[in-house]
């Protein structure tokens, strides 16, 4: 199995603000995802980090509000772009690259407030 | 496109108790389907992982059942205990690109 870790944990930011949250897992992963889960709401996929590549984005999210990078196969990073408070919500990272099961494994979540 | 429905959104079970959480989803072409638990304000933990051509997954206390061909799948907890407390998410694997479709969760409480 695969530990991830994010950072920052949570925080409060001031609309129009940007805010990067780090994801870095403890092993060589091929696929790393991001998700958005808003108050009340199930998981949404924002997109798919590729290493090597620019990122997968999902229908209803752009890169110009949410750019990610992939620099290395254990570590991405997010952003929240000029942040509105419909931005709030909890910002999951999970990695999948064991070949021999299809299982994955999420992050702790970054907790984000915009006032 | 592929919508996951768990029902209901919240339970509450006496300690003991044995009960059933449901998934269902509408594109039975899947590869896996997936349990987690989430914890309030915390990430999300796998419990259980049924890939398409199983039809059930054990672990512990927990037993997962899947029937591709109608869409559903069950979570089986038996003798509940008051640390099972949490949200639990189904979730489905669609597609070459390992994109994970979630429910809204089902969220128990077992009470002492």
């Amino acid at each position: 199995s695969a530990v991830i870790s994010q950072k920052p944990s949570r925080d409060i930011c001031q609309r129009g603000t940007s805010l990067t949250i780090q994801c870095q897992v403890d092993s060589q992963v091929t696929m790393m995802f991001w998700y958005r889960q808003q108050p009340g709401q199930s998981l949404t996929l924002i997109a798919t980090a590729n290493q090597g590549s620019e990122a997968t984005y999902e229908s209803g999210f752009v890169i110009d509000k949410f750019p990610i990078s992939r620099p290395n196969l254990t570590f991405s990073t997010l952003t929240v772009s000029n942040m509105s408070p419909e931005d709030s919500s909890i910002y999951l990272c999970s990695a999948w690259g064991d070949p021999t099961s299809p299982e994955q494994y999420f992050g702790p979540g970054t907790r984000l407030t915009v006032t | 496109k592929q919508e996951v429905t768990q029902i209901p959104a919240a339970l509450s079970v006496p300690e003991g108790e044995n009960l059933v959480l449901n998934c269902s989803f509408t594109d039975s072409a899947i590869y896996n389907l997936q349990w987690f638990r989430q914890d309030p304000g915390k990430g999300l933990t796998s419990l259980l992982l049924i890939q398409s051509s199983q039809r059930e997954q054990t672990s512990g206390r927990l037993n997962a059942s899947l029937d591709k061909s109608s869409g559903r799948s069950t979570l089986y907890i038996a003798a509940s205990q008051p640390g099972d407390s949490a949200t639990y998410l189904c979730a489905v694997e669609t597609g070459a690109n390992s994109k994970l479709t979630f429910g809204k969760g089902i969220t128990l409480s077992v009470r002492p």
